[in-house]
């Protein structure tokens, strides 16, 4: 099975811009989280969605949005982008829907965004 | 609030050396889970392990090995011989339920050099 694909891999933006990533979760996934990772607040979780909903939202601002397609796809976007928010976005997988950590999250390459 | 604690920011050990990467966690939860993700240097978090929080038992897998002790409120994670491929950022992190999704609370990670 494939693994959990993010594109693209990197982005550069300019401060004010806005901008869209692509995240397919493994066959079979249903539920999809997206992460940041930046070296001052390390992996803080974003949002999940599951069956085209959004269940949780982290203590991000409303510039951060995302959604989810019937075949499970995802895509986050961030508008008016600030410097701090160059990071590394993390999207995972994961087969269950309700609480059940037993099959695991399984994590892409990441997209590093870069805003300048 | 769930929180995950790894106090070792960073450790460096000469390979063949064995290693202890310590991860203590909080929460009120009765049934939970718990990771270990190893992030290379290419980004993407690769998965270790999970356990959840009914079963103690330790765990080997070649040259790692892991402890769960719930009354410390600990899940350490030890490299056994290790080796300059180990090298890479380590993060512990605890599944939480919320609303029903599925969400990571990560640790800060700790760096592991191993030096030739």
């Amino acid at each position: 099975k494939a693994g959990v694909t993010q594109t693209p891999r990197y982005l550069i933006k300019t401060r004010g811009q806005q901008v869209t990533l692509s995240c397919s979760p493994i066959s079979g996934h249903r539920s999809v989280s997206w992460y940041q990772q930046t070296p001052g607040q390390g992996l803080q979780f974003l949002f999940e969605y599951f069956s085209e909903t959004q269940r949780n939202k982290g203590n991000f601002p409303g510039r951060f949005s995302g959604r989810q397609f019937s075949n499970s796809r995802s895509e986050m976007n961030v508008s008016t982008l600030e410097l701090g928010d160059s990071a590394l976005y993390l999207c995972a997988s994961s087969p269950q829907g309700a609480y059940d950590f037993s099959s695991g999250q399984f994590f892409g390459p990441g997209t590093r965004l870069t805003v300048l | 609030a769930q929180k995950v604690t790894q106090a070792q920011t960073e450790i460096s050990v000469v390979e063949k050396e064995d290693v202890t990467l310590d991860c203590v966690y909080e929460t009120r939860d009765t049934t939970y889970y718990l990771f270990w993700y190893k992030q290379p240097p290419s980004g993407e978090l690769v998965f270790l392990i999970r356990r959840n929080s009914f079963d103690e038992q330790n765990e080997i897998s070649g040259r790692y090995s892991w402890n769960f002790q719930k009354s410390t409120s600990s899940f350490n994670f030890t490299i056994t011989a290790s080796q300059v491929v180990d090298s890479a950022v380590y993060f512990c992190a605890l599944g939480e339920a919320s609303q029903g999704a599925q969400k990571l609370v990560f640790g800060q990670g700790t760096r592991l050099t191993i030096n030739p």
